[in-house]
């Protein structure tokens, strides 16, 4: 069975300073995985997806994640952060034919 | 833009009441799902659906039912809401088409009962 496991439930950052949230898979068969992002009060919005092709993808708001098969990894970066980041993370992996499993979430605060 | 409406944002019930939640999609999506969010835990599905009428379980279904009459509409039923179903419900919808399979969700619900 597919699954993602997030390292770290809070992550802080200052303001301009890298992101990096963690996401590892577990995958008997080629992962499709995706990042998505909930803002406070509200639903989760998809940030990037990765498919096939290409193991760089960038998404929204200036986010990207690599695919790294060898290491069953798949972490979200940012160059510079920015206190309209400040948000809760979920990494999830496509498991059956439509549905989607998710970790248990990163929440980033971004210091000013 | 898709949309996914939820019927309320904020909902008060009393142990053993009868709760519904409703959810509505305006992009034709062939599949819908409820979850339920509890910090610490992420997101876990409780029931979904791949067509109208049809419905699976999800990781926890106990003391949840669902019901699809219509392609837009998904509704959660909590039969006797106890107080460890205080939480927020988030209801998500996809197309179903092969290779295309991003959920889009509604703002969520949160739910107390006390």
């Amino acid at each position: 069975a597919q699954s993602v496991t997030q390292l770290g439930s809070h992550v802080s950052v200052s303001e301009g300073a890298l992101v990096l949230l963690r996401c590892n898979y577990s995958s008997s068969v080629p992962p499709y995985l995706f990042w998505y992002v909930q803002y406070p009060n509200q639903g989760l919005q998809l940030l990037l997806k990765y498919t096939t092709g290409a193991t760089l993808v960038k998404g929204i708001n200036g986010f990207e994640a690599e695919f790294k098969k060898s290491e069953t990894s798949f972490h979200l970066t940012k160059p510079s952060a920015h206190m309209s980041d400040a948000a809760e993370y979920f990494c999830a992996v496509l498991t059956g034919a439509n549905n989607l499993f998710f970790g248990t979430g990163t929440r980033l605060t971004v210091i000013p | 833009d898709v949309k996914v409406t939820q019927s309320s944002r904020y909902l008060v019930k009393r142990t053993g009441e009868k709760v519904f939640l409703e959810c509505v999609q305006d992009m034709d999506h062939e599949n819908m799902f409820w979850y339920r969010q509890d910090p610490g835990l992420g997101l876990r599905l409780i029931y979904f659906s791949y067509d109208v009428k049809m419905k699976e379980k999800g990781d926890i279904p106990e003391g949840y039912s669902v019901s699809r009459e219509k392609k837009e509409r998904f509704s959660l039923i909590l039969e006797s809401a106890s107080t460890n179903q205080t939480s927020m419900y988030l209801c998500a919808s996809s197309h179903g088409l092969a290779g295309d399979y991003e959920q889009y969700f509604g703002p969520g619900t949160r739910l107390t009962v006390t």
